[in-house]
């Protein structure tokens, strides 16, 4: 299992500009987020999927769209990108087919975006 | 809204000592708490998970308790080596959908040799 996997690694873009983060996973989990990471906020949560053709706001969705047309792919798109989204994206995925509170979340190793 | 403090924010100690760091959060409504390791320039590893019915886990060196009532969390680390140093996040998953983890900013540990 490559686990969760997410590309690009690195991207800069210019304010305005948009972009799909790509999140994909093999372990046929139900449930899929996107965090983002800045110096002294910690991680919070953007958007989050329960399952395929589910998707539901998290604390900080303006600026981001996603969709879950698969169970394996969850990506996030910025639609006008602005300085202020700068960060280091994850995404994250579980498994919750039995008890969730037992689930642990399994992140992908990050996407560093740069907006000038 | 769930909050979820960390203390200490750094923590220095020399390799071989038992250390504990901290975590609180506000709303006791949770069905779980984790504790992540964050390399720098990585991803996040999952140490422990404690279900919001258990008192503790165990994993090697690691010990995380829960005490839900009061809102508390601690990570004991037992016999600190070098490669421990790194950035410890505790989550807690709470609210009425399941797969959703509210951060602290986490406690940057460096073990010196």
């Amino acid at each position: 299992n490559a686990g969760v996997t997410q590309t690009p690694k690195f991207q800069v873009l210019k304010t305005g500009q948009s972009m799909t983060l790509q999140c994909a996973q093999d372990m046929n989990h139900e449930y899929m987020s996107w965090y983002r990471q800045d110096p002294g906020m910690g991680l919070r949560l953007i958007h989050y999927s329960v399952g395929a053709g589910i998707t539901d706001q998290g604390e900080v969705p303006n600026g981001y769209n996603v969709s879950r047309s698969t169970t394996e792919d969850f990506p996030l798109r910025l639609l006008s990108a602005a300085p202020s989204q700068t960060s280091v994206y994850f995404c994250a995925s579980s498994y919750s087919r039995r008890d969730p509170s037992t689930d642990t979340q399994y992140f992908g190793p990050g996407t560093r975006l740069t907006v000038l | 809204k769930q909050e979820v403090t960390q203390i200490p924010a750094a923590l220095s100690v020399p390799e071989g000592e038992n250390l504990v760091l901290n975590c609180s959060f506000t709303d006791s409504a949770i069905y779980n708490l984790q504790w992540f390791r964050q390399d720098p320039g990585k991803g996040l590893t999952s140490l422990l998970l404690i279900q919001s019915s258990q008192r503790e886990q165990t994993s090697g060196r690691l010990n995380a308790s829960l005490d839900k009532s009061s809102g508390r969390s601690t990570l004991y680390i037992a016999a600190s080596q070098p490669g421990d140093s790194a950035t410890y996040l505790c989550a807690v998953g709470s609210g009425t959908s399941y797969g959703k983890l509210t951060f602290g900013q986490g406690t940057i540990l460096t073990v010196h040799p």
